[in-house]
């Protein structure tokens, strides 16, 4: 199965970039995702990047894979207060689409 | 297009109740999943649905049983209701391994 971690709080100011990192175990996760929860909401789907890839940029999202370190990243440019959320990272390692999550990592954006 | 509905938002159990969470979605999706969020720990697979007349066991199973009652809903039962069964419970569905789409959530308290 796959395990993944997250940094839990990510301070950021209205303006700048916010870094999201996660490290997942499954070296044979096929899909990585990046999802975002607001407060008493689901979750949406923000982007996801196939394995087989590096890097994907999506508007102010830039996600970056290091395959050999197992590390994903999440770059919001420009963070706005809008971006406040809980950000999971998620992995699937099978073609049922079953998802393995991250604790969360709560970002807030201040003024 | 409704999306993912979940029924009832919010319930209150006490030890030993049994409820049923209902779960429909209106894409014509072939896959649904049932998880469940705490603090701290992401949301985990209950059980999931890869097809109509289908189900098999996520990561967290024990204490539910679920119904793949036709092509649009999915429901997960609570036989007798535990308090480490308080959480909040996120429906899914997917017909694709790029994205499954949320419902709001139902949260549910056990006394």
């Amino acid at each position: 199965g796959e395990d993944v971690e997250q940094s839990l709080f990510l301070s950021v100011r209205e303006g700048d970039s916010s870094v999201i990192n996660c490290t997942y175990t499954d070296s044979s996760s096929t899909y990585l995702y990046w999802y975002k929860q607001e407060p008493g909401a689901g979750l949406q789907l923000l982007t996801y990047i196939f394995s087989n890839m590096d890097m994907k940029q999506d508007q102010r999202l830039t996600v970056l894979l290091n395959k050999k370190d197992k590390h994903l990243s999440l770059r919001i440019a420009d963070t706005q207060t809008g971006d406040s959320a809980i950000y999971f990272c998620a992995g699937s390692t099978d073609s049922w689409g079953k998802l393995q999550f991250g604790a969360g990592t709560q970002v807030v954006v201040t003024p | 297009n409704a999306g993912v509905t979940q029924t009832p938002k919010f319930q209150v159990l006490k030890t030993g109740q049994s409820m049923t969470l209902q779960c429909a979605q209106d894409m014509n999706h072939n896959s649904m999943y049932w998880y469940r969020q705490d603090p701290g720990m992401g949301l985990r697979l209950i059980y999931y649905s890869a097809s109509e007349g289908t189900t098999d066991k996520g990561e967290v199973p024990n204490g539910y049983n679920v119904s793949r009652l036709n092509k649009r809903e999915f429901s997960l039962r609570l036989e007798s209701a535990a308090p480490s069964q308080t959480s909040v419970y996120f429906c899914a569905s997917t017909d694709t391994t790029y994205e499954q789409y949320f419902g709001p959530g139902t949260r549910l308290t056990v006394t």
